[in-house]
């Protein structure tokens, strides 16, 4: 079956530095690439995604490339902030149900 | 996108009662789906709920533990039955965003069980 396979934390960062959160993924078909973010005490929010080989996907200085050759969807940000520590999620979804299958989640800290 | 309430937001129950879990969507939402939470770990799918027809089950989860309603496109509920503190977890509702293939969560009920 799918299955997501995410860089483990808890990760540690001091402000402005470079962010990389590794995510591999196996899954049959091609399936659609996720990254959620769980801030403090909220529910998921969706952080950026990709529907297709090479797609990339961006939002608030995150990004992610959905790499087929690797089976990767690495997140990035090249300068972190105290406000991005939360816990982050890759996920994907394939076949027509739209469930998602998640990774174990990476908790980052910023520290000023 | 489709905004979720979910209540309660948090709770503390005894051993053996049971709590349902409402979900409410601000729209009309063909896909919904329960998750649970576990402490530390990541989400897992408990079930779909269906409208008018019973949920489908994750492997490991079943009915009677975890009843599930949905009897309009707006709302559904899950219910923790017979609650050990094994059950103590966020539970989140989820709906699919029709075409995007993406799914919006609630902020969660976290469900402590002493």
């Amino acid at each position: 079956g799918d299955s997501v396979t995410q860089m483990e934390g808890p990760v540690t960062l001091s402000e402005e530095a470079f962010l990389t959160i590794n995510c591999t993924y196996t899954a049959t078909g091609y399936p659609s690439l996720f990254w959620y973010v769980q801030y403090p005490g909220e529910g998921l929010q969706l952080l950026l995604k990709a529907t297709k080989a090479d797609d990339k996907g961006s939002n608030k200085g995150f990004e992610a490339t959905y790499r087929k050759e690797t089976t990767s969807f690495h997140l990035e940000k090249g300068s972190v902030q105290v406000s991005d520590s939360a816990v982050y999620f890759c996920a994907l979804s394939s076949g027509s149900a739209r469930q998602l299958t998640f990774g174990s989640g990476t908790q980052l800290t910023v520290l000023p | 996108s489709a905004v979720i309430s979910q209540k309660p937001s948090r709770d503390i129950c005894q051993r053996g009662t049971s709590l349902t879990i409402q979900c409410q969507v601000d729209s009309q939402v063909t896909m919904m789906f329960w998750y649970r939470q576990q402490p530390g770990q990541s989400l897992t799918l408990i079930a779909t709920a269906n409208q008018g027809s019973e949920a489908t089950y994750e492997s490991g989860f079943v009915i009677d533990k975890f009843p599930i309603s949905r009897p309009n496109l707006t709302f559904s509920t899950l219910t923790v039955s017979n609650m050990s503190p094994e059950d103590s977890s966020i539970y989140l509702c989820s709906v699919g965003d029709s075409g995007a293939n993406v799914l919006t969560f609630g902020a969660g009920s976290r469900l402590t069980v002493l």
